[in-house]
Parts: structure tokens; C-alpha cells; sequence
């Protein structure tokens, strides 16, 4: 089954500064590429996504990219923001699979 | 649209007791899943079902169970809780297995 692994696990950035966060996969087939932001005590939210056809996809300050060819794709935020700080989940899931695989999480503090 | 509603969102269970975390969407999603999230860690997925009458386990099914006997409602029974289940229950449903999940707001569980 699919395997996928998050780092860093925790990660400080000073407010304005860019974060990235990365993630690897082991299905080869694996074709859908989601990120969920979660604020403390609240439910995960999906912020942004990617599938397997594009390469790169932008939403304001927040970016994805994939390179399959070395099954990785990584969460680009630029200019933090203190509203920012949250956990951040990705996931993957393919060919054969009816459910996603998520990653451990990372949590991400911005600095004022 | 309400999205995917979740009820109770809070309960104490004594050691041995029974209850049944409700779920609902109004989204017309096929796919509908149940995750729990301990403090400070992931989510693992304890049973998920891809349409009405159709239900398999997830990574951590042992003192749950499920049914779906419509596309709007998956219920989660806990039979004999124990401390071990306490945790923070979500709900999530998704148009198809590589669109993006939307969660309900979750279901704080501790068992004394």
C-alpha cells in the first residue's frame, strides 16, 4: 500500500519569511495530491491540491509542486503570516486506492 | 448546505458503556470516512465506505463498528469503550477517492 512521509515534523519561521514543507510517496500510480491545514482544536481543511498531470499549481500565497519522477511533492507558503500557524497534513492516494494516505503532520510556528 | 455534521461534539463514557457517534452530509458524496486523532498526533482512519451498503476497515477498526445504510448517514459504534478510545472523532465524506475531503468538527470522546 501507499506509504507516505512529512518533514520536518515541527518547523519556526519568522513572520514574512517562506515555509516549505515536504513530502515523499511510494505508489508509483499514485495520481491525487491534497494538503489540509488544521488550527488547534479545530477539524482539518483541505487548502490546497495537485494531480499528477500538473507539475505546479498556485492559490495567492500558497503553492504545491510535484516531481514524480522522484515521488515528492512540497507546500510553499510565502510571506507568513501569524494566522499561518497550524498543523499541515499531506496526503496522496492513486491507482487502487479508495482512501487517502496522510502523512504524520508538521506543525508550523510563525514568529512575529 | 451544512456540509458534513457531526453529533454529539463532546461526551464522557464510563469504562464498558456503548454509544454511537452520528454523522451526516448533505453533499451527495459516496465516499465517507472515520478518522481519530489522538493530542498532538495524526489521523488514522478506522473504517470508511464508498457508497450505501458498502463499508471496509481502515488502519485501527478493533472496537468500532460501522454501517451505511444511506449516502447521507455513517455511523460509528463503540462497543465497551475503553480509555484507549479516548480521542477526538472526525467525519469526513468526498465526491470520489482523489477529490478533496471536507470534515465535519469532530467529536471529543474521553472514556473514564
Amino acid at each position: 500500500g501507499e506509504n507516505v512521509e512529512q518533514h520536518p515534523s515541527t518547523l519556526s519561521v519568522q513572520e514574512g519569511d517562506s515555509a516549505v514543507i515536504k513530502c515523499t510517496y511510494s505508489d508509483s500510480a499514485s495520481n491525487y495530491f491534497p494538503w489540509y491545514k488544521q488550527e488547534l482544536g479545530k477539524r482539518p481543511q483541505l487548502i490546497i491540491d495537485i494531480r499528477s498531470n500538473v507539475g505546479e499549481k498556485k492559490d495567492q500565497r500558497i503553492a504545491v509542486t510535484l516531481n514524480k519522477t522522484a515521488k515528492h511533492f512540497s507546500l510553499h507558503i510565502t510571506e507568513t503570516q501569524p494566522e499561518d500557524s497550524a498543523v499541515y497534513f499531506c496526503a496522496a492516494t492513486g491507482f487502487g486506492n479508495e482512501k487517502l494516505t496522510f502523512g504524520t503532520g508538521t506543525r508550523l510556528t510563525i514568529i512575529p | 448546505n451544512a456540509g458534513v455534521t457531526q453529533t454529539p461534539k463532546f461526551r464522557i463514557l464510563k469504562i464498558g458503556q456503548s454509544m454511537t457517534l452520528q454523522c451526516t452530509q448533505d453533499m451527495n458524496h459516496n465516499y465517507m470516512y472515520w478518522y481519530r486523532q489522538d493530542p498532538g498526533m495524526g489521523l488514522k482512519l478506522i473504517y470508511y465506505s464508498v457508497g450505501a451498503g458498502i463499508t471496509d476497515k481502515g488502519e485501527v477498526p478493533n472496537g468500532y463498528n460501522v454501517s451505511r445504510s444511506t449516502t447521507e448517514d455513517f455511523p460509528l459504534r463503540l462497543e465497551l469503550a475503553a480509555p484507549s478510545q479516548t480521542s477526538v472523532y472526525f467525519c469526513a465524506s468526498s465526491y470520489s477517492k482523489d477529490y478533496g475531503y471536507t470534515f465535519g468538527s469532530g467529536t471529543r470522546l474521553t472514556v473514564v
